[in-house]
């Protein structure tokens, strides 16, 4: 299957500093990908979905200034987290759909952020 | 809306024990359904899929059969092995809704040697 790597894999960083996470399709375009955030031992919530070329769509309580994301060509998409304070430790995750299709989604690997 | 029910976990079984994990759904259109399997520390692997009715997605001994009538995915294996145990999570896609995925609560599975 399609291969979409997330960099890096885990993160520690101090409070007030910001954090750039990187998601890639690597053997495919992707117009749209997606990023999630996993609390411990709870399921997958969805905080946006990147269009390439515009304005990122967000979930619902997401705040937009806080985890900035940049889907700058059809194969990178990144998410900042601005200013972190250990609230937003966490696990991150990408997915990406091939451009067109309606097939799964490809995840990445995920990326453990700690701030402390 | 859409939402996706799974349940409880963890579930821990001995090998080579018969698996079931319930999963209903409720979707406003006509969704894809999939399993995805996440071990410990990792991202999510798809492990299943069907698109529509009465389709059966299968892999690694693991089945799910896309009931309509009763809006359930329930995922199945007549043979656990060790290597089984991760979280598995129930998910649906909406294509009306630009693709967005919608995740259960995933189901953690132990199984014992």
């Amino acid at each position: 299957g399609a291969v979409v790597s997330q960099h890096p894999s885990w993160v520690i960083c101090k409070s007030g500093t910001s954090v750039k996470i990187e998601c890639r399709s690597l053997d495919f375009q992707a117009t749209t990908m997606f990023w999630y955030r996993q609390f411990p031992k709870q399921s997958l919530m969805l905080m946006a979905t990147s269009n390439e070329g515009s304005k990122a769509t967000y979930e619902q309580g997401v705040e937009k200034d806080k985890f900035l994301i940049n889907h700058a060509s059809l194969t990178l998409s990144t998410l900042t987290v601005t200013s972190a304070h250990p609230e937003d430790s966490s696990f991150y995750i990408c997915s990406a759909r091939e451009s067109g299709a309606l097939t799964e989604a490809f995840f990445g690997q995920g990326t453990r952020l700690t701030v402390v | 809306g859409n939402s996706v029910t799974q349940m409880e976990g963890p579930v821990t079984l001995s090998e080579e024990a018969f698996l079931t994990i319930n999963c209903t759904y409720t979707a406003t259109g006509y969704p894809s359904l999939f399993w995805y399997v996440q071990y410990p520390g990792e991202g999510l692997q798809l492990l299943l899929k069907a698109t529509k009715a009465d389709d059966k997605g299968s892999n690694k001994g693991f089945e799910a059969t896309y009931r309509k009538e009763t809006t359930s995915f329930h995922l199945e294996k007549g043979s656990v092995q060790v290597s089984d145990s991760a979280v598995y999570f129930c998910a649906l896609s909406d294509r009306n809704n630009f693709n967005k995925f919608y995740f259960g609560s995933g189901t953690k599975l132990n199984v014992k040697p």
